[in-house]
């Protein structure tokens, strides 16, 4: 089983929709959570970080944690087509200092 | 603050050519790390340090070599060049966030 699972898509959205970005993770003692988000090209770029159980939102993104299902997720609201990237899931436990990433979901904003 | 930056942003190597990935960062972070990135893939490990003068191997160690003698710097040194390290390489300096620097691409023909 890998460390942290995501669909790698591609995920197409229309335009003005909601966009829902799924990540598992297999470390149940895992406790910080990172959204980044990937231009083709370009590299990863931090957009969201989560450490409890819960809704976390900025602006037009929420990050959703839930521990006791090892689950993560980010909800993008009103989808332009700029946020057509690959999202990565990244994980880490107490106590280590490396991230671990999933292989990324690729998401397409439909215009 | 330039916060992670790496030097070439594009190179090609001739196979069993060595050269060095140059990552910096200002921003006084302890880890740093070196990730390739292959087509179509996600981000692998390769080396990470927690700070001057320690480094540790990640999941994809073989053909590199790393060193941290600054809190800064952060060098990538491949000896012997082969094509399967034809590649994107990204440094990342972290506290509790990991910030990226803009890539390499790395040609191996």
């Amino acid at each position: 089983q890998k460390e942290v699972e995501q669909n790698s898509g591609p995920l197409s959205v229309p335009e003005g929709a909601i966009a829902s970005l799924n990540c598992t993770y297999s470390d149940r003692g895992s406790q910080s959570f990172f959204w980044y988000r990937q231009y083709s090209g370009k590299s990863p770029e931090l957009i969201m970080s989560i450490y409890s159980n819960g809704d976390k939102e900025d602006g037009r993104f929420t990050a959703q944690l839930n521990k006791a299902s090892q689950y993560v997720s980010l909800l993008i609201r009103d989808s332009q087509p700029s946020d057509s990237a690959t999202y990565l899931c990244a994980v880490r436990s107490p106590g280590n200092e490396k991230l671990t990433f999933g292989t990324g979901t690729r998401l397409t904003i439909i215009p | 603050n330039a916060g992670v930056t790496q030097t070439p942003k594009f190179r090609i190597l001739k196979i069993g050519q060595s050269m060095t990935l140059q990552c910096t960062q200002d921003m006084n972070h302890n880890y740093m790390y070196w990730y390739r990135q292959d087509p179509g893939m996600g981000l692998k490990l390769i080396y990470y340090s927690v700070g001057a003068g320690i480094t540790d191997k990640g999941e994809v160690p073989n053909g590199y070599n790393v060193s941290r003698s600054t809190t800064e710097d952060f060098p990538l040194r491949l000896e012997l060049a082969a094509p399967s390290q034809t590649s994107v390489y990204f440094c990342a300096s972290s506290k509790e966030v990991s910030y990226f620097g803009p890539g390499t691409r790395l040609l191996v023909l």
